[in-house]
């Protein structure tokens, strides 16, 4: 079975400071990665997927095979970015997400 | 922009007792989802719905919840008698089924007492 794995449920840096949200998956076949954030009071949105490699709010992400893993990364973190953050998982032929149990990043000034 | 909208945003039930939530996906939408999310644990997927039928289901999915799309816009969860452990956060999704972006609503706080 798929599993994502979000080893830290916390992550406080200061404004400017860079940031690393950890994610490792595992699955046998070929999956899809996403990132999705809840700003507080807020619904869960899609902040970026693997395959479109794009940069979202200056934060990126890389998919590593070999390691797999699909850490989120900003080299400099804002007070906006405050929230919680959910590595998932699709695997391939279905539409079904699986959440890792998400990382609250506090961001202080 | 359109939304996923969700009702009620907080629903108190008794244990056996029946509830449903209902969900309201993105029009052009093509697949429907129910997620939970007990305090303090991940998000978590209960089942999916595509063309008037369940085409994914999880082992928390069992004969205790059904789902249906009553109407060209609802989309709804039934837990038929609730149990404590029912207590969570009910999130609905719904995607075109082309871009898998799934759009999520604000969810639904289910308390059993």
């Amino acid at each position: 079975a798929q599993r994502v794995t979000q080893p830290e449920k916390l992550l406080s840096v200061f404004k400017g400071a860079p940031v690393e949200l950890k994610c490792n998956y595992s699955y046998s076949g070929s999956p899809e990665l996403f990132w999705y954030v809840q700003y507080s009071r807020q619904r869960l949105q899609l902040l970026l997927r693997h395959i479109s490699r794009e940069s979202i709010k200056g934060f990126t992400a890389d998919l590593n095979k070999g390691e797999t893993s699909f850490h989120l990364k900003k080299p400099f973190a804002q007070e906006e970015d405050s929230a919680m953050y959910y590595c998932a998982l699709r695997r391939s032929g279905y539409s079904t997400l699986t959440f890792g149990k998400g990382t609250m990043l506090l961001v202080s000034p | 922009e359109p939304e996923v909208t969700q009702t009620p945003s907080h629903q108190v039930t008794q244990m056996g007792q029946e509830v449903i939530l209902r969900c309201v996906p993105i029009s052009n939408h093509l697949y429907f989802y129910w997620y939970r999310q007990i305090l303090g644990q991940k998000v978590e997927f209960l089942v999916s719905f595509y063309n008037n039928e369940i085409s994914e289901k999880s082992e928390i999915f069992d004969d205790q919840f059904s789902v249906e799309r009553p109407d060209g816009s609802n989309f709804t969860l039934k837990i038929r008698s609730t149990k404590l452990e029912d207590s969570a956060m009910y999130f609905c999704a719904s995607d075109t089924g082309r871009s898998y972006e799934q759009y999520f609503g604000p969810g639904t706080r289910l308390t059993v007492t």
